[in-house]
């Protein structure tokens, strides 16, 4: 457990609203990451963190912007929600374990767009 | 990162040691092999990882073979709350503090179904 929170843990939204996502971890990781989940995908990687104010892109960005204002939180928006975003979200941090690091995951936010 | 095969599915009767396999025969030498796994509805979890020898943690042992082309994935003594899909995962590892995003590609795993 590497005290990392996902709110809401549940939404329903429609097309064409702006939603925002949260993960709060409490043990200063540097790196933090958004991820979604769909079947027959896999995870796949939308946006990451390397410090506060600093982002960068994954392989399924567009749609999708991010913002790290503090250490603690990583914010992903949908800042106009569509059905093909519907999807589990989960946001994860690198922890150093045995000299490597190792990625840590939240619960998910289950996400429909009607 | 190195591609990884794994079964789609396998069962383990409750109590019995629950040996998953992955192949991996393109791996390179600094590529890692991480073990994840997802119990259903639930965030991934990790399991263990290792570069060449085996290791061994609380949750589970990773045995890797000499030519590292090929791990295995051994939960002792299995539960019920072992059912989860598994994931074999290569990668390598920059380091926490190199500026490179580690990002972790996800196959389709193992499904174990472990059962009395």
């Amino acid at each position: 457990d590497a005290g990392i929170t996902q709110s809401p843990r549940h939404k329903v939204t429609e097309t064409g609203t702006p939603v925002t996502l949260r993960c709060h971890q409490t043990e200063n990781h540097r790196y933090m990451y958004w991820y979604r989940q769909d079947p027959g995908h896999g995870l796949r990687l939308i946006h990451y963190s390397y410090g506060v104010k600093d982002t960068d892109k994954g392989e399924v960005s567009d749609g999708y912007s991010v913002s790290r204002s503090k250490t603690e939180d990583f914010l992903l928006t949908l800042e106009s929600a569509t059905s093909s975003q519907t999807s589990v979200y989960f946001c994860a941090i690198s922890a150093t374990r045995a000299s490597t690091d190792t990625q840590y995951f939240g619960p998910g936010t289950r996400l429909t767009v009607l | 990162d190195a591609k990884t095969t794994q079964p789609p599915s396998m069962d383990c009767a409750e109590g019995r040691a629950a040996n998953l396999p992955c192949n991996h025969s393109t791996i390179s030498g600094n590529e890692y092999v991480y073990w994840y796994r997802q119990i259903h509805s639930q965030g991934p979890q990790y399991i263990i990882h290792g570069l060449k020898n085996n290791e061994t943690n609380e949750m589970a042992s990773l045995i890797i073979t000499e030519d590292r082309k090929s791990s295995t994935l051994i939960l002792p003594h299995a539960t019920l709350r072992d059912t989860a899909v598994y994931y074999c995962i290569v990668r390598d590892s920059p380091g926490i503090n190199t500026g490179t995003a580690s990002k972790l590609t996800f196959g389709t795993g193992t499904r174990l179904q472990v059962t009395l």
